[in-house]
Parts: C-alpha cells; sequence; structure tokens
C-alpha cells in the first residue's frame, strides 16, 4: 500500500544537537511539506518542496534544514539554532501542485523531544 | 495573505446529535480548494471532506457535510449523528491553486462527542 512513513515515532536529543527526522513516500508525489503542530497552533509549515532539488522556506523555517535529493525522501533536520526543538512533526505529500484539488497525504508524525 | 480562523477551540456534542464546526478564510482569489481533516487521539490526519470553491453545491461525505458560503468565506463542517469515534481535533484548511500551493491550516477545533 502507498503511503508516507516518518520515523522514529519518538526521538529524544539533548539541547545543542542536531537531529533529523525522516520522511519517505511511495505515493509518486512531487509535493512535499514539513509541519510544526503545538498545542493551540495548529499546523505550521515548516519546508515543502515541489520538485526534486528545490524547496522553500515555509512560515517557521528559522533553525531548521531539509533537502529534496529524490522524488522519495526529504528528510528535516532540526539544528541547535532551533530555539523550542520540542514539537509534533508532520511530514505530507500532495501530487502535481498544479493539481490544486490533491489533499495532503499525511504520515504518522514524530514527537521530538529536547531536554 | 490568506489565513484561516478557526474561532472555536473546543465544541461539545452529545452521541447521535449534530454539530456545527466554523472555519472562515481570508483570500483574495476567486477559485481555490478548502479541506476539512481530523486528527484523532493517534495524531494520524485524516482526510474529511474537500470543496472546491467554484462549485456551488456543497460537498457530502456520509454524515459529514459542508455549508459552503463563498462571499461570506465561510467553510463550517457538519457532523450528523455523531459518533464516539468523532472525538478529535479538526482542521479546515486552504489551499491556493496558484503561486506557492501552500495549504494553510487554521489553529483547529477539539471535539468532544458525549455519550
Amino acid at each position: 500500500d502507498g503511503g508516507i512513513t516518518q520515523s522514529p515515532k519518538y526521538l529524544f536529543r539533548k539541547e545543542g544537537q542536531n537531529v533529523t527526522l525522516s520522511c519517505e513516500q511511495n505515493l509518486n508525489h512531487d509535493a512535499m511539506y514539513w509541519y510544526r503542530q503545538d498545542p493551540g497552533q495548529g499546523l505550521r509549515l515548516i519546508y515543502y518542496s515541489q520538485i526534486v532539488n528545490d524547496f522553500q522556506k515555509g512560515d517557521i523555517a528559522e533553525g531548521y534544514s531539509v533537502s529534496r535529493e529524490k522524488k522519495e525522501s526529504f528528510p528535516l533536520t532540526v539544528t541547535s539554532a532551533q530555539k523550542n526543538p520540542t514539537a509534533f512533526y508532520l511530514c505530507a505529500s500532495a501530487g502535481h501542485p498544479s493539481a490544486y484539488n490533491s489533499p495532503l497525504h499525511f504520515g504518522n508524525g514524530t514527537r521530538l523531544t529536547v531536554t | 495573505a490568506q489565513t484561516v480562523t478557526q474561532s472555536q477551540p473546543e465544541m461539545s456534542v452529545q452521541e447521535a446529535e449534530t454539530v456545527t464546526l466554523s472555519c472562515t478564510y481570508d483570500t483574495s482569489e476567486s477559485d481555490y480548494y478548502l479541506f476539512w481533516y481530523k486528527q484523532p487521539p493517534s495524531r494520524q490526519m485524516i482526510l474529511v471532506i474537500r470543496q472546491e470553491a467554484y462549485k456551488q453545491q456543497n460537498a457530502t461525505e456520509n454524515r459529514f457535510s459542508v455549508n459552503f458560503q463563498k462571499a461570506a468565506k465561510s467553510f463550517s463542517l457538519k457532523i450528523s449523528d455523531s459518533q464516539l469515534g468523532d472525538a478529535a481535533m479538526y482542521f479546515c484548511a486552504y489551499r491556493s491553486p496558484t503561486g506557492t500551493y501552500k495549504y494553510i491550516f487554521g489553529t483547529g477545533t477539539r471535539l468532544k462527542v458525549l455519550a
């Protein structure tokens, strides 16, 4: 079955360490997205990519970095520059950007805790 | 920039009753897509229903229907015959057909279903 896989489900890191969250999709989707979810703030867009080797900053990109070397993969690195990294992170994908009726398909999320 | 507002942080409904969740949005575009997503305690995001702005007819999916008022920029979700499994966070989302192709989410409404 096609879907989006995020790993790990739970991640614990010490402050000052960079950490990379994995996101893989086998839906043959062109566009991929990373969202951060905090209580009472809904989903906030960190980065998104419409095609391989290209990505754009979302609304809260500071302290994060991404790469899109393969269509299937869109890893997110949370750097030590991110001031409040503890959150729930959701990866999503959608069909070709011009197909704007394409809904987002989500992974199961990664809960990152930094102490 | 487009914005999505969900003014009800929390709602309650008795089992088997009907509840309506509100969503308003702000945009200068004439064509776009709107979505409702459900996030149960598992935190998996599930598409509930979607609406094309150029379609006058309100979308329905079984017990879920929308009241789309384009002029008022309102997109409410009605859940009929509420079930315990409907308890979740519900997010309204907007997607532009042009430009950045971003999906913009509201802050969510937590729905409690009372037995």
